[in-house]
């Protein structure tokens, strides 16, 4: 099985701020990652998917990258309308379609 | 617009059973793996189960196996979560989503997602 760490769980930080999360896999996946933006209340949406190509629609301060297992998402300029719950998702076979913890984003 | 829109969602008791609907709209649903997302109260996103384009295979995370079934009706354009044996840790909004395995490797379209209460 390949399992899947994101963190943090959580981190604060002030407007205009770079922001980093990362997912790391256990084993090589390819690009069949995506992450997405949950605010509070809402549906998640997807910002990122195979691994670095930002959705339709999202601001290009948000980023992903992949090196190996490491998977990572940059917001460049924190806004305040990013605040947010963050997850990372890999798409295989086992043990199945799993999300990341989640990183709550405060500024 | 491309839409999921789930029903089926209520308070059920300890034991019981609940089935799940998720209706596609103005997308070739058959085209597409289906998959069934939960949130617990407080919690984080849990995959729960995926289904194939033509519904020939299927995948459970390890906690609701041999309890959920998933299923689609293509012709009906229409996903479906059977839930039996409930118990107070399936209590969670649980939404459908759909699999862009087109090179977009994400679940790209949700629906607006259903409550299940587990409780006496």
């Amino acid at each position: 099985d390949i399992q899947m760490t994101q963190s943090p769980s959580s981190l604060s930080a002030s407007v205009g701020d770079r922001v980093t999360i990362t997912c790391r896999t256990s084993q090589d996946i390819g690009n069949f990652f995506a992450w997405y933006q949950q605010k509070p209340g809402q549906v998640p949406k997807v910002l990122i998917y195979a691994a670095s190509t930002l959705q339709s629609g999202v601001p290009s301060r948000f980023s992903g990258s992949r090196s190996g297992t490491d998977f990572t998402l940059t917001i460049s300029s924190l806004q305040p309308e990013d605040v947010a719950t963050y997850y990372c998702q890999k798409f295989n076979s086992a043990p199945g379609w799993t999300f990341g913890q989640g990183t709550k984003v405060e500024i | 617009e491309v839409q999921l829109v789930e029903s089926g969602g209520g308070l059920v008791q300890p034991g019981g059973s609940l089935r799940l609907s998720c209706a596609a709209s103005e997308f070739t649903f058959s085209r597409f793996w289906m998959t069934w997302v939960r949130q617990a109260p407080g919690k984080g996103l849990e995959w729960v189960a995926n289904i194939k384009e033509d519904g020939s295979d299927e995948y459970y995370v390890d906690s609701v196996k041999g309890r959920f079934t998933i299923s689609r009706d293509n012709a009906k354009n229409s996903l479906y979560l059977q839930m039996n044996s409930l118990r107070a840790e399936d209590t969670a909004v649980y939404y459908c989503a759909r699999y862009n395995n087109y090179g977009r490797y994400s679940l790209d379209v949700w629906g607006q997602g259903t409550t299940v209460t587990v409780s006496s």
